[in-house]
């Protein structure tokens, strides 16, 4: 069974980089049938895209994030990252690493990590 | 970018009554284009349609989709006690691929 697992800081200074890692177990990041995603959620609102990646580097990202946002694989730790840089409060959500299907579709999602954005 | 709205934003129903989303576009957009997802509170969100008729794994077929262009609908035949919960459609047609702002099917 396919898990994902987000890591990283809960609280991030105003101006400071995010930085999460999704641990991926019971399958492989480097599958020619997968790309990787990052969607996000703010406390009580809806869901944004932030950007899927390939294990390769194939990268795409929400063009309203895309002078921030980076995501980079670890194919040796079987994980991949997303970076968001110069973070204000509206940065503030639930960060979730997703399994993206050929298809497009999210089959799988992390329990989801809240990352709060506050001096 | 295409956004979508769902409506209404809450329904509230009795457990066996069927219950009608609606996902409507900004542009049109092909319905295989389109899924839907369910998220209890506390938890990610989960896939339950995707295309034009695809259910996820283990998804009961009380659950069925219809509509064409910018109007799209999720049905659920007979709510279930675990069918309450939010519900988000998202578009992956083109890029940046968004998602509704959710309705919220709770018990009445």
């Amino acid at each position: 069974q396919l898990q994902l697992q987000e890591s990283g800081p809960g609280l991030v200074k105003p101006s400071e980089t995010l930085s999460l890692t999704c641990s991926v177990s019971g399958g492989s990041i480097t599958s020619a049938y997968y790309y990787w995603g990052w969607i996000r959620q703010p406390p009580g609102k809806g869901l944004d895209w932030i950007g899927d990646m390939f294990y390769s580097g194939i990268t795409y990202y929400n063009p309203s994030l895309k002078s921030r946002v980076s995501m980079a694989v670890d194919t040796s730790n079987n994980q991949f990252s997303l970076k968001l840089t110069s973070v204000t409060a509206a940065d503030t959500a639930v960060y979730y690493c997703a399994r993206r299907t050929s298809g497009s579709t999210y089959d799988y999602w992390g329990q989801g990590t809240l990352v709060t954005v506050s001096s | 970018e295409i956004v979508l709205t769902q409506s209404p934003g809450t329904l509230s129903l009795s457990p066996g009554e069927r219950v009608t989303l609606s996902c409507r576009a900004s542009q049109t957009f092909s319905s295989k284009y389109l899924a839907w997802y369910q998220q209890k509170p506390g938890q990610a969100p989960s896939l339950i349609i995707y295309g034009a008729s695809g259910r996820a794994t283990g998804i009961p077929d009380r659950f069925s989709v219809s509509g064409s262009g910018t109007d799209f609908t999720l049905t659920i035949s007979r709510l279930e006690p675990e069918d309450f919960a939010v519900y988000y459609c998202q578009q992956f047609g083109s890029s940046p691929r968004t998602f509704g702002q959710g309705t919220k099917v709770e018990i009445k």
